[in-house]
Formats: structure tokens, sequence, C-alpha cells
């Protein structure tokens, strides 16, 4: 049993589409993250949010805290997203439960 | 440049072999830690330290020690290395879950 759990896992996109990643979570939270790991990179933190939405560039995060469940969306996509998103939420105690990540393939 | 610092990159060990990865963030974050992360499963946590001078298990000790230096470093020490420890390995830290988490540029370890 997984505590959070993402979909799609994996993505393929053409150039230029808008793109939903989703995040269905099972346990109580102090807040939500969104991650982005390049092949063979770093992970790096994109969103942390606790409430409603959040806005960088060409994406968006969304939280509903009542229906345990959040939303990665990625406008006009391009290649370079290419990435695999994780989904991942940490409770009170500062511990991490984390998604197993939605590989995006975004072709020119 | 602030961040997390890990080394080494790659490292090839042979069975029973031990090491110890490195982690350091000049961030002033109270807590780091240390995750292992496998295809298909995502990332587990191997220990953690939620202030200097503390250190917990996560879901995953077995087979490791950590080392929490002074606040700057937390360090992994796998004692004898077995095949089962290959996987890459990731720091992370933050301020009281804050601001967000920082992590590592990761450690591909490689047990033969």
């Amino acid at each position: 049993k997984n505590e959070v759990e993402q979909s799609p896992q994996n993505l393929t996109a053409q150039e230029g589409e808008f793109i939903t990643i989703n995040c269905s979570y099972s346990v109580g939270i102090s807040a939500l993250h969104w991650l982005q790991q390049h092949p063979g990179g770093g992970i790096v933190s994109l969103f942390m949010l606790s409430s409603g939405k959040k806005k960088h560039g060409r994406l968006i995060a969304t939280i509903n805290i009542q229906e345990k469940h959040s939303s990665l969306h990625i406008t006009a996509s391009h290649p370079r997203d290419s990435a695999v998103y994780i989904c991942a939420v940490t409770n009170t105690g500062n511990q991490f439960y984390f998604g197993t990540g939605t590989s995006l393939t975004v072709i020119p | 440049n602030a961040g997390v610092t890990q080394t080494p990159k790659f490292q090839v060990l042979k069975t029973g072999q031990s090491m110890t990865l490195q982690c350091a963030q000049d961030m002033n974050h109270n807590s780091m830690y240390w995750y292992r992360q496998d295809p298909g499963m995502g990332l587990r946590l191997i220990y953690y330290s939620a202030s200097e001078g503390t250190t917990d298990k996560g879901e995953v000790p077995n087979g490791y020690n950590v080392s929490r230096l002074n606040k700057r470093e937390f360090s992994l020490r796998l004692e004898s290395a077995a095949p089962s420890q290959t996987s890459v390995y990731f720091c992370a830290s933050t301020y009281r879950g804050r601001y967000g988490y920082t992590f590592g540029s990761g450690t591909r370890l490689t047990v033969v």
C-alpha cells in the first residue's frame, strides 16, 4: 500500500500540449511537494503547497485538501519539460511519503 | 553556490567493502535526510536527522549508519556493502519543513 499514488505512470505528449499529472494521498499532511528529476539528474523542488494553487512560469500546482488530491499542470509543454515528476507529502513530523513518479516525454 | 553537496557522485564497491557518503549543506537547515531511489519504488527514507545531535531510522535503515557531525554535515556509512545496496542515494535538507526541501545531486552506488 502506497500512501501517495500518482497517475499516469508514463505520459507522452506533443510539444505545445497542456499536460496534467495527478496525485492522491491517504495520510494527513502538513504540505504537498512536486519534484522534478531529469534523466540521470538530481531532484529539484518545484512546489511546496498546503492549500489552493501556485504558479511558476508554465507550471501550475493545485491541491484540494478535502479530496486529498493534487494536480500538476504544464502549459505549452516543451521537450525540455521531459523528466520524471514526483509527488510527495510531508506530515507534521516532516516525514516524507513519495509517489513513484510520472515519466513525461514531450516530443518536438 | 548555496545548496546540498554530495560526494562522491559515483562509486563502485565490492561486496563487503565499507564506505561513507558525505553530505553537506550551507543553508543553515535544521533537518537532513538520506534516501535511496530504486527503479519502480520511488524514494525511500533510510535515516534522518531532525536537528543537530539527533538521528532516527527511516523506512529502510538496515545495513546503514549515519552521523550528524555538525549542523552542516550528515554522513551515511555502509559498513559491509551488499549488492542489494546498489542504488542512487540522495541527501536532502530543510529548515523545519518550511520553504521547501533541497536535494543533493545524488550518488550512484554499484555493489558488485
